[in-house]
């Protein structure tokens, strides 16, 4: 079973929509998740990190951790076609060597 | 905006030689990192450093690979003897501490091997 698990897409939405952004993880040491943007052939871009189970929001972004059932999310309101891009959740904490562990990431589209 | 930069953007070697690919992690930061992505898979750990020693190394870091810090500013990741399956991109990350806290990543290195 992989360690986390993330629907690679791709997911087509119109601007204006609300996207969600879905991972699973199994390993239950896991103790914080972040969530990268990356844009085509460039580095993974930090938008959300979480730490505990609940909610957490930036801006149009709301992450949320639900440890209980290992699954983690994350909302766009009122996405932009500059959303466009591949969205990647992390999952750290089983050591203490700050290794992440990444979902296979989501590619998404927001048509004007 | 403090940012960890990558060089060279793109490397080009030939099956058997050796690379270097250098990194300049967030000034203020402590514990670095290296992760790899080959073309359309996921962005997978190579290995962790801190105080100058190896925290945490994968399965494929192998004797092949090594890392340096040899001065205040720079992090070196070096591939001894390239092979074909070692093209990829190749992300530095830094953060202030390890456990809670975010990991930066750099823009990255195209490592090709022919």
């Amino acid at each position: 079973q992989k360690e986390v698990e993330q629907d690679p897409g791709p997911l087509s939405v119109p601007e204006g929509a609300i996207v969600s952004l879905n991972c699973t993880y199994s390993n239950s040491a896991f103790q914080y998740f972040m969530w990268y943007r990356q844009y085509s052939r460039k580095g993974p871009e930090l938008l959300m990190y979480t730490y505990s189970s609940g909610n957490k929001e930036d801006g149009r972004f709301t992450a949320q951790v639900d440890k209980s059932s290992k699954y983690i999310s994350l909302f766009i309101r009122d996405s932009q076609p500059s959303d466009s891009a591949t969205y990647l959740c992390a999952a750290g904490g089983s050591g203490n060597t700050g290794k992440l562990i990444f979902g296979q990431g989501t590619t998404l589209q927001v048509k004007p | 905006e403090p940012e960890v930069t990558q060089t060279p953007s793109h490397q080009v070697t030939q099956m058997g030689q050796e690379v270097i690919l250098r990194c300049v992690p967030i000034s203020n930061h402590l514990y670095f990192y290296w992760y790899r992505q080959i073309l359309g898979q996921k962005v997978e750990f190579l290995v962790s450093f801190y105080n100058n020693e190896i925290s945490e190394k994968s399965e494929i870091f192998d004797d092949q690979f090594s890392v340096e810090r040899p001065d205040g500013s720079n992090f070196t990741l070096k591939i001894r003897s390239t092979k074909l399956e070692d093209s990829a991109m190749y992300f530095c990350a830094s953060s202030y501490r390890t456990g809670d806290d975010t990991q930066y990543f750099g823009p990255g290195t195209r490592l090709t091997v022919l």
